[in-house]
């Protein structure tokens, strides 16, 4: 079974707008942390944003927040004002505890295009 | 340096060659992680190393890959025998292994095409 889901391939948002890009996850473990990396036309890989499973707030950092449902098991990330520099692939992830507290497991991935 | 360096940035090889493709994480980074990105697809994890013992190999995709690490410091990824779908993007992530957030930062990726 699929452990993060992102059910959106490609997006396009204007310029200044906010924008959502969904993520579902699936995990029995209590103790777990989600990530968000953005993948720019130039492949790397860049960290955004964490979110706990026991964080009691949501993580915000920026124009990133992340919109952390945890009995819906979804971590939705939302960019605010949007920037052409927006522009790339969005990465969801998790780190599940116990032995495996090491591995990231990715979705898909969500492209964004923002338009002028 | 300042963040995960990759090398080469490229590589082309012809079907049954080998390659090598190597790492320097982030300086004072314990842990070391190997991924591979098929194109249009998320990433896979292959191999980490705590210092230079690689726990979890479990990702590995066949007994063609093989890592190594020197102390905590450079990691070379191998693939003998190259096949056409093990062309992809292979990345490379460093972090410190602390509790917590524990964020895995990664490098720019070697791009290899087999022919």
């Amino acid at each position: 079974a699929q452990k993060i889901t992102q059910t959106q391939p490609g997006m396009f948002v204007q310029e200044k707008e906010a924008v959502t890009l969904d993520c579902t996850y699936d995990t029995s473990d209590p103790s777990y942390g989600l990530f968000w990396y953005k993948q720019p036309s130039s492949g790397e890989m860049i960290f955004l944003i964490y979110q706990g499973s026991y964080d009691q707030q949501n993580a915000t950092e920026g124009r990133y927040s992340l919109n952390f449902q945890k009995a819906r098991k979804s971590a939705n990330l939302v960019i605010s004002a949007s920037q052409l520099g927006d522009s790339a692939m969005y990465f969801c992830a998790m780190r599940e505890g116990g032995s495996n507290d090491y591995k990231l497991s990715f979705g898909a991935g969500t492209t964004v295009t923002v338009r002028a | 340096g300042a963040g995960v360096s990759q090398s080469p940035s490229n590589k082309v090889t012809e079907k049954g060659k080998d390659v090598e493709l190597r790492c320097d994480p982030i300086s004072g980074h314990t842990a070391l992680y190997w991924y591979r990105q098929r194109l249009g697809q998320g990433l896979e994890f292959l191999i980490y190393f705590q210092g230079n013992s690689a726990p979890d190999k479990s990702g590995l995709p066949s007994d063609r890959f093989s890592a190594e690490r020197t102390g905590e410091s450079v990691s070379t990824l191998t693939i003998q025998r190259t096949q056409q779908e093990d062309s992809a993007v292979y990345l490379c992530a460093s972090s410190l292994r602390l509790a917590g957030s524990d964020t895995q930062y990664f490098g720019p990726g070697t791009r290899l095409t087999v022919l």
